[in-house]
């Protein structure tokens, strides 16, 4: 079975940093996403790590641990567009499992 | 504009009555796919295709049918809706290549009375 955890919510301020945590555990894994996905909208992708370590995009980077299990995504310099829910999906055979998901909301 | 397409994007219908959402992508992929979403649950895949003639049950495929007769449309059936399968359905579609983000729909938000 499929096993994605997140945290449900988080709050932080403008211009500061958030770093959502997902812990998984599949039965197989090719690759990890994270999507951003504002209220009524379809999810929008942010990375895919399939390799341990850090990759950066801008304000965004996305961290993979394999052998723990263990991704995270970081958010700096907060917006206030980024206000939304965040996430984590584990692909495995081209089939995606998603965590619930992580409601962020940032504060002026 | 390279895109996923769902239609209806609102439905309200009642319990038993047969529907169809359409779903239509303009990007040759090979691999589409239909997700619900509930709250609390996040996003479940109901059923998917790696290509024309070819579908495979998701984690909640019960109620739903779909079928792969052309390439860029993946349509989902609900033959005798219930109550339980009010929900916001997502279909999504990418190419068959490691790393390859899928690319959503704008969704359909479904009520069963």
């Amino acid at each position: 079975g499929q096993n994605i955890d997140q945290p449900t919510e988080m709050t932080a301020t403008e211009g500061a940093i958030v770093q959502i945590n997902c812990t998984y555990q599949t039965s197989g894994f090719n690759g990890l996403f994270w999507y951003q996905q504002h209220a009524g909208e379809a999810p929008t992708f942010l990375s895919y790590n399939v390799l341990d370590g850090l990759e950066e995009k801008g304000r965004f980077s996305s961290f993979l641990s394999r052998s723990k299990g263990y991704s995270y995504l970081l958010l700096k310099e907060l917006q206030m567009k980024d206000s939304a829910s965040y996430l984590c999906a584990v692909i495995n055979d081209y089939k995606l499992s998603f965590g619930a998901g992580t409601t962020v909301t940032v504060r002026a | 504009e390279a895109q996923v397409t769902q239609n209806p994007r609102y439905l309200i219908t009642v319990t038993g009555k047969k529907l169809t959402v359409t779903c239509s992508q303009n990007m040759n992929h090979e691999y589409m796919s239909w997700y619900r979403q509930d709250p609390g649950l996040g996003l479940r895949q109901i059923y998917y295709s790696m290509n024309v003639e070819v579908t495979d049950k998701g984690d909640v495929p019960e109620g739903y049918k779909v079928s792969r007769k052309e390439k860029r449309n993946f349509p989902l059936i609900l033959e005798s809706p219930s109550p339980n399968q009010t929900s916001l359905y997502f279909c999504a579609s990418s190419l068959r290549r490691e790393g390859e983000t899928q690319y959503f729909g704008p969704g359909t938000r479904l009520l069963v009375l």
